[in-house]
């Protein structure tokens, strides 16, 4: 069965750095083909891809916001992590982690309400 | 970046009805491998997006057969047919055949 579930700070302050971590079972990162992405919501909106990561360390960062993003992994402990720099109030959103197999975005953690408030 | 563009905004339907919901591209989603990466995405009220329909056509597993997709190049349409009320939602589709990956802003499906 698989299952992730992201975890991030709840609310912090503009020019902070946004910590996020998205804890996964039921596959690995170091499995051939596979990958963890994250997506934002703003409450109300759209979806918007931000990054993923793939099995062999492989990168991928949305332009909009690259010079901002920062994907990693720790294959041990079955985790993904994403930080993104000098948040302001436009970076308020929730924030989900979903994996990247033979279709993109299978499964999709349950996401995490992040604010970004003085 | 590919622009998705979803219509209707919003669906009213009702229960045991079919309706359609159309995806349009800025540019043919075509992958230089031969295969459309369009794939079609159900957020219900309070919930996380849940994938439906990949690569135009597949079902996911778990999906019942009441949803189809279809379409080609530039040009998609995700059918349900005898909705239910947990068909009721919002309907996004993401392209992933060019970088980067992009969603339509989503088609709200609701009670008539």
């Amino acid at each position: 069965q698989v299952t992730l579930k992201e975890s991030g700070p709840g609310i912090l302050q503009p020019s902070q750095t946004l910590s996020l971590t998205c804890t996964f079972s039921g596959f690995s990162l170091s499995t051939y083909g596979m990958g963890v992405g994250w997506i934002r919501q703003p409450s109300g909106k759209g979806l918007e891809w931000l990054a993923n990561i793939w099995w062999d360390d492989d990168k991928y960062y949305n332009p909009s916001l690259k010079n901002r993003l920062t994907i990693s992994k720790d294959t041990s402990n079955n985790q993904a992590f994403l930080k993104i720099t000098n948040v302001d109030t436009a970076d308020t959103a929730t924030y989900y982690c979903a994996r990247i197999y033979r279709p993109p975005f299978d499964y999709w953690g349950q996401g995490v309400m992040v604010t970004v408030s003085s | 970046d590919v622009l998705m563009t979803q219509t209707p905004v919003s669906l009213p339907v009702s229960l045991g009805g079919q309706v359609s919901i159309s995806c349009r591209s800025s540019q043919s989603l075509v992958h230089s491998d031969g295969n459309t990466y369009l794939h079609w995405y159900l957020q219900k009220p309070g919930q996380s997006p849940q994938l439906l329909i990949y690569r135009v056509s597949n079902r996911f597993s778990g999906v019942p057969d009441r949803f189809s997709g279809s379409g080609s190049g530039t040009d998609f349409t995700l059918k349900i047919s005898r909705v239910e009320p947990e068909d009721l939602g919002v309907y996004y589709c993401l392209q992933s055949t060019h970088f980067p990956p992009t969603f339509g802003a989503g088609t709200k499906l609701e009670l008539k």
